[in-house]
């Protein structure tokens, strides 16, 4: 069936670090794959997506590339600030969502 | 602008005593999901439905029912609650898959625990 893995946490870095968090999915068809971000108390929100192989998605200085030939969306992040503590989240979907386990980062000052 | 809209955000309850989840979207979008989320742990899907009327069981639907009598609403029902039921609750909601890849939208949270 359908899954997604993802590196497990928590990661910890310095501010301003490159940040790259692995995804790799499992799909019976050519299904979109997104990053989800949940920061401390809150809901999940939207942090990229893209839709068909070699699509990039990113938003808020964070990038992932869909890679059909190696089943991955890796996220990264150049130089990664405090505020961007939070835990991620790769799902993918395919008529319905799966989700992987959610990696938690840690940056420090 | 209210998306999707979950009730309430923090509740606790006795062993054995039984509650609602209320979750609303108005987005008129066909699917719509409960998941749970455990101290430090990722999302697990209870139930999940494509469209009015339709429910089906996800990853942990024990101890839970729901129902989906219109679009927009898709209450979770506790009936007799565990403590194992303490957890986060998110209700979701997503469009039916369409080229531009459909996302999910996700309530606040509600916090339950169970004493």
């Amino acid at each position: 069936g359908d899954s997604v893995t993802q590196m497990e946490g928590p990661v910890t870095l310095s501010e301003e670090a490159f940040l790259t968090i692995n995804c790799t999915y499992t799909a019976t068809g050519y299904p979109s794959l997104f990053w989800y971000v949940q920061y401390p108390g809150e809901g999940l929100q939207l942090l990229l997506k893209a839709t068909k192989a070699d699509d990039k998605g990113s938003n808020k200085g964070f990038e992932a590339t869909y890679r059909k030939e190696t089943t991955s969306f890796h996220l990264e992040k150049g130089s990664v600030q405090v505020s961007d503590s939070a835990v991620y989240f790769c799902a993918l979907n395919f008529n319905k969502f799966y989700f992987g386990s959610g990696t938690k980062l840690n940056v420090k000052p | 602008n209210a998306g999707v809209t979950q009730t309430p955000k923090f509740r606790i309850l006795k062993i054995g005593q039984s509650m609602t989840l209320q979750c609303t979207q108005d987005m008129n979008h066909n699917y719509m999901y409960w998941y749970r989320q455990d101290p430090g742990m990722g999302l697990k899907l209870i139930y999940y439905s494509v469209g009015a009327g339709i429910t089906d069981k996800g990853e942990v639907p024990n101890g839970y029912n729901v129902s989906r009598s219109t679009t927009e609403d898709f209450p979770l029902r506790l009936e007799l609650a565990a403590p194992s039921q303490t957890s986060v609750y998110f209700c979701a909601s997503s469009s039916v898959r369409d080229s531009s890849g459909n996302t999910i939208y996700f309530g606040e949270g509600s916090w339950l625990t169970v004493v």
